[in-house]
């Protein structure tokens, strides 16, 4: 399975555009890059899942460079709401042991 | 559909006894896992199932066994419950897909306090 490095936290007020940069220099040929969000007392939930280049849904975007060892979750104008863990994972779809590292605590300020 | 759902929410253990936390999910995914989650800690994976009637070990297995006699089922059991123990565990889901998406559905969490 491939690595993931990402920030442990990140301050940000509201409205502002909140970017998380995750790192995996050995992503194989077929891994996808999935991210999930964590509010407290709750279990994690999908927000986005890319390939490569740019996806963008009503939550969030996410870009993928041209080599993919890295990528970057984008929330626009984020709101107190957006306060949460935040995890970057990768891997293909028999990865069926995906691994969630400490995830980046994003926390918005009034 | 309920999701995935986990029983119970909270339970209070004294070291040495036993319990079995009962995950169920209804949207008939083949894929079904443990997690437990530290305080301010990712997630672990402890077991997992890839199917009705198999099992495997994750990161954390030892202190627990698990069973998956129904295909919508996932039980995961402390024999002998230790301190080291207390946590959150969650159960998760998910329909394996033809080799891009492959989205883990979670339930809701089952606080753990052993004393």
């Amino acid at each position: 399975l491939a690595k993931t490095t990402q920030p442990i936290s990140m301050d940000s007020y509201e409205g502002q555009e909140v970017n998380i940069t995750c790192s995996h220099n050995n992503i194989a040929t077929n891994d996808y890059i999935t991210w999930y969000q964590q509010f407290p007392s709750q279990g994690p939930r999908f927000i986005i899942q890319g390939y490569k280049t740019k996806v963008t849904n009503e939550v969030a975007s996410l870009f993928i460079p041209a080599d993919r060892k890295s990528s970057t979750l984008s929330l626009p104008r984020v709101s107190l709401s957006d306060t949460a863990v935040y995890y970057c994972l990768v891997g293909d779809g028999n990865d069926y042991k995906l691994s969630f590292g400490a995830g980046t605590t994003v926390t918005v300020r009034a | 559909n309920a999701g995935v759902t986990q029983t119970p929410k909270f339970r209070v253990l004294k070291t040495g006894q036993s319990m079995t936390l009962l995950c169920a999910q209804d949207m008939n995914h083949e894929y079904m896992y443990w997690y437990r989650q530290d305080p301010g800690m990712g997630l672990r994976l402890i077991h997992y199932s890839v199917g009705e009637g198999t099992t495997a070990k994750g990161e954390v297995p030892d202190g627990y066994n698990v069973s998956r006699l129904k295909k919508q089922n996932f039980l995961l059991g402390l024999e002998s419950a230790a301190p080291s123990q207390t946590s959150v565990y969650f159960c998760a889901s998910t329909l394996p897909g033809t080799g891009s998406t492959d989205t883990q559905y979670f339930g809701p969490g089952t606080r753990l306090t052993v004393l």
